[in-house]
């Protein structure tokens, strides 16, 4: 079946820092991509809608230049978490969509931030 | 707004036994729903969509509208069922976004 690839899989990093994560469609296109938040115990949240060589849809409450988006091909979308604070660690999750396969979701294994 | 709620977050039966996780959704039009699982330390991964009425690993779920439920079933859980699962509702638009439940944490005993 079909892979979504995200990198890397955990990563720490001091507070002020920025964070990126990459997620890879691996044998399928996707023109979207989306990316979610997800805390401890609970449900996926929401972030963005990526579009390929577009700008990013963003949900309500979610801070554009906090999390920045880009989404340069068809494979690839990319979530940058900018001047990173204890409160923005979690785990992200993105999925992608196949823009052939009859549109079926597909999901990467996330990635856990943790900002010190 | 859509919203999608799953009454239980721990759900726990015994091998063998019935199983139903409860599925509710709020939505102002023609809903597509689905059932993701979440083995441990897995992925997220599509279990099943009502559009394809389909059973896979012998669940199945029903789409009701006049309850607006989506429960998943399955007649004889076993202990590789132990998962979390995901309610998820399809919104509108043509990014047909996800809003997902917040899940119920299934564990077969045996």
């Amino acid at each position: 079946g079909a892979v979504v690839s995200q990198h890397p899989s955990r990563v720490i990093c001091k507070s002020g820092t920025s964070v990126k994560i990459e997620c890879r469609s691996l044998d399928f296109q996707a023109t979207t991509m989306f990316w979610y938040r997800q805390f401890p115990k609970q449900s996926l949240m929401l972030m963005a809608t990526s579009n390929e060589g577009s700008k990013a849809t963003y949900e309500q409450g979610v801070e554009k230049d906090k999390f920045l988006i880009n989404h340069a091909s068809l494979t690839l979308s990319t979530l940058t978490v900018t001047s990173a604070h204890p409160e923005d660690s979690s785990f992200y999750i993105c999925s992608a969509r196949d823009r052939l396969q009859s549109g079926e979701l597909f999901f990467g294994e996330g990635s856990r931030l943790t900002v010190l | 707004a859509q919203r999608v709620t799953q009454p239980e977050k721990l759900l726990s039966v015994f091998k063998g036994a019935p199983v139903e996780l409860k599925c509710n959704y709020s939505y102002s039009g023609s809903p597509e729903l689905f059932w993701y699982v979440q083995y441990s330390r897995q992925r997220l991964q599509l279990l099943l969509r009502h559009i394809s009425r389909e059973s896979i690993k012998g669940f199945t779920a029903d789409l009701n509208k006049g309850e607006t439920s989506f429960h998943l079933k399955k007649p004889f859980a076993q202990e590789e069922d132990s998962a979390m699962y995901y309610c998820a509702l399809s919104g509108p638009g043509s990014a047909r976004q996800l809003t997902f439940g917040s899940g119920t944490q299934l564990t077969v005993l045996p």
